[in-house]
């Protein structure tokens, strides 16, 4: 079956610092994978996405790279600020279902 | 104009009554779906319909039922509710192809006391 495993949380970060936070999958077939974001007392927007090996997803700075050989979709930002604070979840769909991650609550500290 | 809009955005009741959320899309999706938010923040989806047909049913208690009386719109009854069923609820559409993310409501906050 599908599933998502993301680095556990929190994460507390300073204003400018690098953030990175883990998502390794498993599926079959070949399946499109997504980074969401949930602000608090927000409902889930999506934040980017790739559908195929080698693609970058990127928006608001943030990026990641499906990475088939690693079965990995690791999302990246350079410079976070304070309002990147926000609970961010990897996910994969194949088919109609999208699968997602247990969340990952990222504060950034000014 | 709101894409995935849900009513109510809270709800407050008594264990034991039976209660509805309603979810309208205006994106021309053909799919809906419910996923419960637990308060650790994990998502687990329950149901889905493409084109007014159930097409996901997951693991859910037989007292949430959900209705799609058009591909626009999809509702989740639930029946005795238990202190259990507090969570926050989302509904979503998508196009069918598994390259479209969701886009998802607001959220209704459903406490059970």
């Amino acid at each position: 079956g599908n599933s998502v495993t993301q680095m556990e949380g929190p994460v507390t970060l300073s204003e400018e610092a690098f953030l990175t936070i883990n998502c390794t999958y498993t599926a079959t077939g070949y399946p499109s994978l997504f980074w969401y974001v949930q602000y608090p007392g927000e409902g889930l927007q999506l934040l980017l996405k790739a559908t195929k090996a080698d693609d970058k997803g990127s928006n608001k700075g943030f990026e990641a790279t499906y990475r088939k050989e690693t079965t990995s979709f690791h999302l990246e930002k350079g410079s976070v600020q304070v309002s990147d604070s926000a609970v961010y979840f990897c996910a994969l769909r194949n088919d109609y279902k999208l699968s997602f991650g247990a969340g990952t609550t990222v504060t950034v500290r000014a | 104009d709101t894409a995935v809009s849900q009513t109510p955005k809270y709800l407050v009741t008594q264990m034991g009554n039976d209660k509805s959320i309603k979810c309208e899309q205006n994106l021309g999706h053909d799919t809906m779906y419910w996923y419960k938010q637990d308060s650790k923040k994990f998502l687990k989806i329950m149901f889905s319909y493409n084109n007014k047909e159930l097409i996901i049913n997951e693991t859910v208690p037989n007292r949430f039922s959900p209705k799609s009386p058009d591909k626009a719109h999809l509702n989740l009854h639930i029946n005795s509710l238990e202190l259990g069923d507090s969570a926050v609820y989302f509904c979503a559409s998508s196009q069918g192809d598994r390259g479209y993310g969701y886009t998802f409501g607001s959220g209704t906050r459903l406490t059970v006391v």
